[in-house]
């Protein structure tokens, strides 16, 4: 059974780097697209990008130039970048398997941007 | 982007009795060229991720129970749970998957009544 296993910081600083990894066992990359959700606490879901195994990537607009999803096949491993954090980046962040829609996911990081 | 939204933002039934939600769409998520709505409903409680409960608009995720449906096409869905249990208490996502950016509606809480 796939599972998803993901970690991280889960407390910045204004400004720095938000820096999630999240691996796939019992299972392959190769297939599928595999994304990055997030959720403030309290608050909806919102989809931020997604990569397939070769590397190819979508992201949502509306974080502009800030997110960066990378993929390492050799450790079947994904990545999350998110530069320049503020409060507002304060959420759950979710990594997913993405057959079209999300059937798998990883159990949250929470990521908290303080001060 | 398509704007999913969701009504009403939260119900209360009593146990046993029928819970129904809807979804709407900016923009109808049927693919004609598959005749396939390119909607997906999720169910979220407290602390855990969301989990897959329909797909396809109307198909039931492995091991989801039948008292769990779906249906509608288009702009327009429902998601109906038909004898609600303890353990629905949750709140309920639908999300387009037709184009990216991907996008989800802002939830529905079913609370016992």
């Amino acid at each position: 059974q796939v599972q998803l296993q993901q970690w991280g910081a889960g407390l910045l600083k204004p400004s720095e780097t938000l820096s999630l990894t999240c691996a796939v066992y019992d299972g392959s990359l190769s297939d599928d697209y595999w994304s990055w959700i997030r959720q403030p606490p309290g608050k909806g879901l919102e989809w931020l990008g997604e990569i397939n195994h070769s590397g190819s990537t979508n992201y949502n607009p509306s974080l502009k130039s800030r997110v960066t999803i990378s993929v390492d096949t050799s450790k079947n491993q994904f990545s999350l970048r998110l530069s320049s954090v503020t409060a507002a980046d304060t959420a759950v962040y979710y990594c997913a398997r993405e057959i079209a829609y999300f059937d798998l996911w990883g159990r949250g990081t929470l990521v908290t941007v303080s001060s | 982007d398509i704007v999913m939204t969701q009504s009403p933002d939260s119900l209360a039934v009593s146990l046993g009795e029928r819970a129904t939600m809807n979804c709407k769409s900016s923009q109808s998520l049927l693919y004609s060229s598959n005749n396939k709505n390119y909607l997906a409903w999720y169910q979220q409680k407290p602390g855990q991720p969301p989990k897959l409960l329909i797909y396809w608009a109307s198909t039931r995720e492995s091991g989801v129970p039948d008292r769990f449906s779906a249906s509608g096409s288009g702009t327009d869905f429902t998601l109906t749970i038909s004898g609600l249990q303890a353990e629905d208490v949750a709140v309920y996502y639908c999300q387009q998957y037709y184009i990216t950016p991907r996008t989800f509606g802002q939830g529905t809480k079913v609370e016992i009544k």
